[in-house]
């Protein structure tokens, strides 16, 4: 059964810590994406990948980094330098940069 | 900076009508056009895409594009409860192709 696979579904993170949100797609898409909801708000890009082995900053990258080792999984590590790391990460793919894009099912990170 | 706009909401309609919702993008050169459902607590459901200007009809939704306007909507006929969702439009902007999202509108569809 193919699709997204985003883990864990809810994550706390203590304070100056690093924490790592996977995500895993087996629908054999090229470009995967990672976003940011905060509550009341849309989606935000915050890195985003076409091909392994390469990826772009997006609109709020800053205190977050992401590696593209392989092409079904696109990791995003939240680093102490994120000080308001609360929200909704949300991971997408596509095949191409016309066609339509796929979300996971989401991690809720807070912080305690 | 590209913007995509929308009513935060709530919208309500009772159960049964026509639920109209609506967005606007300040790109004239955005060319594809998404409609997102998102329940509470979960992950975005792509609903509609629209790509040319006109209606484009599934089942009770109808995506409606007038690019000359910068104008897209989403009408969702014989609204149901389980129709109430926050409903995401995402514009297709920029070389490299990306979404960008409105904030989203909140419907609501009383029995």
């Amino acid at each position: 059964d193919g699709g997204i696979t985003q883990s864990p579904k809810y994550l706390f993170r203590k304070e100056g810590q690093n924490v790592t949100l996977s995500c895993e797609q087996n629908l054999n898409h090229d470009a995967m994406y990672w976003y940011r909801q905060d509550p009341g708000q849309g989606l935000r890009l915050i890195y985003y990948s076409q091909i392994v082995n390469d990826f772009q900053k997006g609109d709020i990258a800053e205190g977050y980094s992401v590696s593209r080792e392989k092409k079904e999984s696109f990791p995003l590590t939240v680093t102490s330098a994120q000080k308001n790391p609360t929200a909704f990460y949300l991971c997408a793919s596509r095949q191409g940069i016309y066609e339509k894009l796929f979300f996971g099912s989401g991690t809720q990170l807070s912080v305690l | 900076q590209k913007e995509v706009e929308q009513n935060s909401g709530p919208l309500s309609v009772p159960e049964g009508a026509i639920a109209s919702l609506n967005c606007t993008y300040s790109d004239r050169g955005s060319q594809s056009f998404f409609w997102y459902r998102q329940y509470s607590g979960k992950s975005p459901e792509l609903i509609m895409f629209i790509y040319s200007n006109g209606d484009k009809e599934d089942g009770r939704f109808t995506a409606q594009l007038n690019k000359a306007s910068q104008y897209v909507s989403l009408l969702i006929r014989d609204s149901q409860p389980s129709d109430s969702a926050t409903y995401l439009c995402a514009v297709r902007g920029g070389s490299q192709g990306n979404l960008i999202f409105g904030k989203g509108t909140k419907l609501s569809v009383k029995p």
